[in-house]
C-alpha cells in the first residue's frame, strides 16, 4: 500500500534560518505529492502541490520538487519567519474513478520557528 | 464562498452516548472524506464518499458510520462512543479535476 515517511519532529529555527523537512514516500503508479500546513487550532490547508516527475511546486516561499528516483519531495525555505510556526504534512494523492482523491499523509513536522 | 465548514466546534460525550458531526460544503465538489487526528499519528481516514449516493470504508471505519444526504453534505455518527475516539475530526472535500483535498476547521471531541 502507499505510504509516507516525514522526518521527525519537533523542528525548533531561529528567524531567518534555512528549512528543510525530509519526506519519503512508497506508491504504486505516479501520484500526486502535497504538502499541506496546519497553523494552532485551525484546518489543514494545502501549501503546495505536484503532480508529476520533477515538478516544483512553491508558494509562500515554499519549494518542495518531486523526486521519482528518490522517491522525495522535501520541503524547504531560505529564510523562515516566526509566522511560519505550525505542522507540516506531507501527503500523497492515489487519485482513481472510484476512491475520489483519496490521501495518504505523513506523521506531521512541528516547527517553531524563534525570534 | 465558506468552503467546508463543520459542526460543532467542540462536544464532550459520556461513554456510551451517541452524537452526529456534520459537514457541507459549497464548491460543488463530488468527493468528501472524514479524519481524525491523532497526536503523532497523522491523519487517517475513516470513511469517504467518491459521489453522491456511495460511501467506502476507510483506514479506521470501526465504531463510525456515514451518510451522504446530498452532493453538498456528508455527516458522520458515532452510535455509542468510546474513550478511544477522543480526537479531531476533520472533513474534507476534492473536486473531479483536481487532486487535492479542500478541509474543514475541525471538530474536537472528547468522550470521558
Amino acid at each position: 500500500g502507499n505510504s509516507v515517511t516525514q522526518m521527525e519532529g519537533p523542528v525548533t529555527l531561529s528567524e531567518e534560518a534555512f528549512l528543510t523537512i525530509n519526506c519519503t514516500y512508497t506508491a504504486t503508479g505516479y501520484p500526486s505529492l502535497f504538502w499541506y500546513v496546519q497553523y494552532p487550532g485551525e484546518g489543514l490547508q494545502l501549501l503546495l502541490k505536484a503532480t508529476k516527475a520533477d515538478d516544483k511546486g512553491s508558494n509562500k516561499g515554499f519549494e518542495a520538487t518531486y523526486r521519482k528516483e528518490t522517491t522525495s519531495f522535501h520541503l524547504e525555505k531560505g529564510s523562515v519567519q516566526v509566522s511560519d510556526s505550525a505542522v507540516y504534512f506531507c501527503a500523497l494523492s492515489d487519485r482513481n474513478e472510484a476512491s475520489g482523491s483519496r490521501l495518504t499523509f505523513g506523521e506531521g513536522t512541528q516547527l517553531t520557528v524563534n525570534p | 464562498n465558506a468552503g467546508v465548514t463543520q459542526t460543532p466546534k467542540f462536544q464532550v460525550l459520556k461513554t456510551g452516548q451517541s452524537m452526529t458531526l456534520q459537514c457541507a460544503q459549497d464548491m460543488n465538489h463530488n468527493s468528501m472524506y472524514w479524519y481524525r487526528q491523532d497526536p503523532g499519528m497523522g491523519l487517517r481516514l475513516i470513511y469517504y464518499s467518491a459521489s453522491e449516493g456511495t460511501t467506502d470504508k476507510g483506514e479506521v471505519p470501526n465504531g463510525y458510520n456515514v451518510s451522504r444526504l446530498n452532493k453538498r453534505e456528508f455527516s458522520l455518527r458515532l452510535e455509542s462512543a468510546a474513550p478511544s475516539q477522543t480526537s479531531v475530526y476533520f472533513c474534507a472535500s476534492s473536486s473531479d479535476r483536481g487532486y487535492e483535498q479542500y478541509f474543514g476547521p475541525g471538530t474536537r471531541l472528547t468522550v470521558t
